[in-house]
């Protein structure tokens, strides 16, 4: 089954303890993407790799780390959490453009990753 | 830079009315649009997409339309239920450079 899968899918966790959440996708999509989501902000986007050791700032990058060292796992890693940082966070995947006259360019997320720092 | 934004931001309308969602964007020059379905704390669901190449898709009593010209999208939900309420979010997706840029949302409720 094609899918993304981010774990954990829940965390409490304290100011400035190092986390990581994973996020792994089996559809050899070359592009990933995080995002949080919080009441009234909508979807804002974290971080995007276009592939394998390709990384990008999107809007709301600080305070955040990404890494791409293999095509199927793009974690992101919150190296002193703060309490600003709770939110509801997505991870997403798709073929990059122009992969294939099938490519549809769909994007697929995550279930969601709930993140609590106190 | 690409903008999309979404009329109405909420919507409460009784079951079985027929209603449409919009979507606009700024840059026609798309890739594709995903409309997405979004319950309370929950993940995001593909609901439908449309190639920059069509013109409609459909899925049951949902109906997506494309309109690249005029930066616009509608979707349009049939007879609606309690069922379908939550949030509706387009996605445009563009040809070059920034990929995916999401609207705000509607929020929909459908009373009983």
């Amino acid at each position: 089954e094609a899918q993304v899968t981010q774990n954990p899918r829940y965390l409490i966790t304290v100011t400035g303890k190092k986390l990581t959440v994973t996020c792994s996708q089996n559809m050899n999509h070359e592009y990933m993407s995080w995002y949080r989501q919080d009441p009234g902000l909508g979807l804002r986007q974290i971080y995007y790799s276009m592939n394998v050791e390709v990384t990008d700032k999107g809007d709301v990058p600080e305070g955040y780390k990404v890494s791409r060292k293999e095509k199927r796992n793009f974690p992101l890693i919150l190296e002193s959490p703060s309490p600003n940082q709770t939110s509801l966070y997505f991870c997403a995947s798709s073929l990059e453009r122009g992969q294939g006259t099938r490519n549809t360019g769909e994007l697929f997320f995550g279930e969601g990753s709930r993140l609590t720092v106190l | 830079k690409q903008e999309v934004t979404q009329i109405p931001a909420a919507l409460s309308v009784p079951e079985g009315e027929n209603l449409v969602l919009n979507c606009s964007f700024t840059d026609s020059a798309i890739y594709n649009l995903q409309w997405f379905r979004q319950d309370p704390g929950k993940g995001l669901t593909s609901l439908l997409l449309i190639q920059s190449s069509q013109r409609e898709q459909t899925s049951g009593r949902l109906n997506a339309s494309l309109d690249k010209s005029s930066g616009r999208s509608t979707l349009y939900i049939a007879a609606s239920q309690p069922g379908d309420s939550a949030t509706y979010l387009c996605a445009v997706r563009g040809n070059y450079g920034q990929n995916f840029v999401f609207g705000p949302g509607t929020r929909l409720s459908v009373l009983p």
